[in-house]
């Protein structure tokens, strides 16, 4: 059975400041994809990563995938509000069916 | 195109009770899929059409649950007997192509409330 372990499972950070989330599995993936999800709506990519050890920037989001492409990280640089959600990690098969991780939910206080 | 959408996007209903939700995909996405979701816990896969075709059947899919896209276009999922295990949130979502590098998109969902 594929896992993905995703922590820290819940953080709160000040304004400003930068925080990482990792996705970890013992499987390897296709591909692993980055959501981010409002509360009462549906996950929303954010980013796919293919290649081992490929890095991707999306203006203040880092997302690097393990050289052995069984693990990911987000880094977040200079927090804000609006960063607020759940952010979770997905491990696709070759089939494009989905194993996601428990969440990361993350908190930004102004 | 309005992107995936999803009816009802709440539903309360008593335990015992048979519940059915409606998902239309993107135009033009051969494949579609449904997770379900419970509070803080990240989506977990039930199953996946290529166009008509159910392909493949997660094992939290008991046999009260069934899924069926008649035309390759909307996909309805039916909950009998309803348990208050039930209760989550019934996520689909479609995409273009059956390759994992493909973008699938998500509905809303439909929040279930088993009382």
């Amino acid at each position: 059975t594929q896992l993905l372990e995703q922590s820290p499972q819940f953080l709160s950070i000040q304004e400003g400041e930068n925080l990482t989330v990792y996705c970890n599995s013992s499987s390897v993936f296709s591909s692993l994809q980055w959501y981010r999800q409002e509360p009462g709506e549906g996950p929303v990519l954010l980013v796919t990563v293919v290649t081992g050890g490929e890095v991707k920037k999306l203006k203040r989001l880092t997302f690097q995938f393990g050289d052995a492409r069984k693990d990911s990280s987000l880094h977040i640089t200079a927090a804000q509000p609006g960063d607020t959600g759940l952010y979770l990690c997905a491990g696709a098969s070759n089939t494009g069916k989905l194993i996601f991780g428990q969440g990361t939910t993350l908190q930004v206080k102004p | 195109d309005t992107g995936v959408s999803q009816d009802p996007r709440h539903k309360i209903t008593k335990r015992g009770q048979n519940v059915t939700f409606r998902c239309d995909p993107i135009s033009e996405h051969n494949r579609l899929y449904w997770y379900r979701q419970t509070l803080g816990q990240g989506p977990e896969f039930l199953t996946y059409f290529q166009n008509e075709a159910q392909l493949e059947k997660s094992r939290l899919l008991s046999d009260r649950f069934s899924a069926e896209r008649p035309k390759g276009s909307f996909s309805t999922l039916e909950i009998q007997r309803t348990e208050q295990g039930d209760s989550a949130m019934y996520l689909c979502a479609s995409s273009l192509r059956p390759d994992p590098n493909t973008e699938a998109f998500f509905g809303q969902g439909t929040r279930l409330t088993v009382v």
